[in-house]
């Protein structure tokens, strides 16, 4: 069947670097995104793999393995603002998204 | 700026009225998108729309029913047939529904339903 699985929450203190991890399972491969969600808000998009491999941008960088079904978020130098869910998604073959259920993530000062 | 709005951001109703959320996008996307979102689960998308007048179901579209008569307009009418309608709901939009094109989010109607 077709799933995303990410950590429920995870907490890491102000500057430090925190690593959100994603497996996926989906008929067919059309890319890896990820979006940030502050409670109450709208998500936001951060990032969209397609290939293998570690793409920054700024503070934020996103990595995948399509051999391993994997993907992750690396947040560095934390802030208190990034205090946030963040959601994995994949698309089916029909290009219908798949959501992760999000990795709650609290920042400590 | 352009964006998309969702109104009202909180909404209550009485068991057995139906309910309807607006959703309206000036980003000249073709595509537009309902999701609910509950606690502890990823976003299920209700309906979609790839363009005017053409809409599918999703994966949860019972009990929900939509129209799409202006490429910016996309409302969500929830019925009394949905057994469990108190969710945060989140409308959508992408410049196409393919698999590149990333979603623009309102900020969501949180309804409540007793």
């Amino acid at each position: 069947g077709q799933n995303i699985d990410q950590p429920t929450e995870m907490t890491a203190t102000e500057g430090a670097i925190v690593q959100i991890n994603c497996t996926y399972q989906t008929s067919g491969f059309n890319g890896l995104f990820w979006y940030q969600q502050h409670a109450g808000e709208a998500p936001t998009f951060l990032s969209y793999n397609v290939l293998d491999g570690l793409e920054e941008k700024g503070r934020f960088s996103s990595f995948l393995s399509r051999s391993k079904g994997y993907s992750y978020l690396l947040l560095k130098e934390l802030q208190m603002k990034d205090s946030a869910s963040y959601l994995c998604a994949a698309p089916d073959s029909n290009y219908q998204l798949i959501w992760g259920a999000g990795t709650k993530l609290i920042i400590k000062p | 700026d352009g964006g998309i709005t969702q109104s009202p951001k909180y909404l209550f109703r009485k068991e057995g009225q139906n309910v309807t959320l607006s959703c309206e996008q000036n980003l000249n996307h073709d595509a537009m998108y309902w999701y609910r979102q509950d606690p502890g689960q990823g976003l299920r998308l209700i309906y979609y729309s790839q363009i005017v007048n053409d809409f599918q179901k999703g994966d949860i579209a019972e009990g929900y029913s939509v129209s799409r008569e202006k490429k910016e307009s996309f409302p969500l009418t929830v019925t009394s047939a949905q057994k469990n309608p108190t969710a945060f709901y989140l409308c959508a939009s992408s410049i196409d529904h393919g698999g590149e094109s990333p979603l623009h989010f309102g900020n969501g109607t949180r309804l409540t339903v007793t």
